[in-house]
């Protein structure tokens, strides 16, 4: 079984400062895949970064990076010179990549994020 | 480029009547395809996935089911609507199941 934690239900951020969130995970799967997505209030589910279990490095993607500690099992996300616009729930997830894997992604339950002007 | 179309926006229905959701996703072939629902306030949760035509996987025993008619069309349906069935249901696409899920934008489904 698999399990995401994200114990912040609600965090503020001041605009150009940099933000981040907490995701931490069990699972019994030697092998599998850390994501991150942002919800805006309209609702879209939107992809932001992937962490492979076995990536050597952490992940990037513009003004996002993925804090990956495997020892401590988490995938904390990091925003960087925050915007208004990334005002929104940000959603941790994760699907086992094992050969006995099915293609259930868990989710966590969100950290809604606000940026103030 | 790919991209994942879902309808309706939003949707009433009064209790015990019959549902489809549709999603169709252009650009790709063979994608593996699924539907979730996200309570308020919740993370998602998973209710079907597909992996061809024809072949669906059901994740939680419920009053839905979902159909795969086509390689890049899923349908979710219900003969009969509870009010339990009230929530936001996001359809989504993988090239397989190493590779990152995209969503459509949701329906918003609200049972009277």
């Amino acid at each position: 079984a698999q399990k995401i934690t994200q114990t912040q239900p609600g965090m503020f951020v001041q605009e150009k400062e940099a933000v981040t969130l907490d995701c931490t995970y069990d699972t019994s799967d030697p092998s599998y895949g850390l994501f991150w997505y942002k919800q805006p209030s309209s609702g879209e589910m939107i992809f932001l970064i992937y962490q492979g279990s076995y990536d050597q490095q952490n992940a990037t993607e513009g003004r996002y990076s993925l804090n990956f500690q495997k020892a401590r099992k988490s995938a904390n996300l990091v925003i960087s010179a925050s915007q208004l616009g990334d005002s929104a729930m940000y959603f941790c997830a994760m699907r086992g990549l094992s050969g006995g894997s099915n293609y259930k992604l868990t989710f966590g339950k969100g950290t809604l994020l606000t940026v103030n002007p | 480029s790919q991209t994942i179309h879902q309808w309706p926006a939003t949707l009433v229905q009064p209790v015990g009547s019959p549902l489809s959701l549709e999603c169709t996703v252009e650009g790709t072939s063979n994608p593996n395809l699924y539907w979730y629902r996200q309570a308020a306030g919740r993370g998602l949760q998973l209710l079907f996935y597909s992996v061809g035509i024809g072949q669906i996987s059901s994740e939680v025993p419920q009053n839905l089911s979902a159909s795969r008619p086509q390689d890049r069309q899923f349908i979710l349906s219900s003969k009969k609507l509870l009010l339990s069935d009230s929530g936001f249901y996001l359809c989504a696409w993988a090239r397989d199941k190493t590779q990152p899920q995209h969503f459509g934008d949701g329906t918003r489904l609200s049972i009277l």
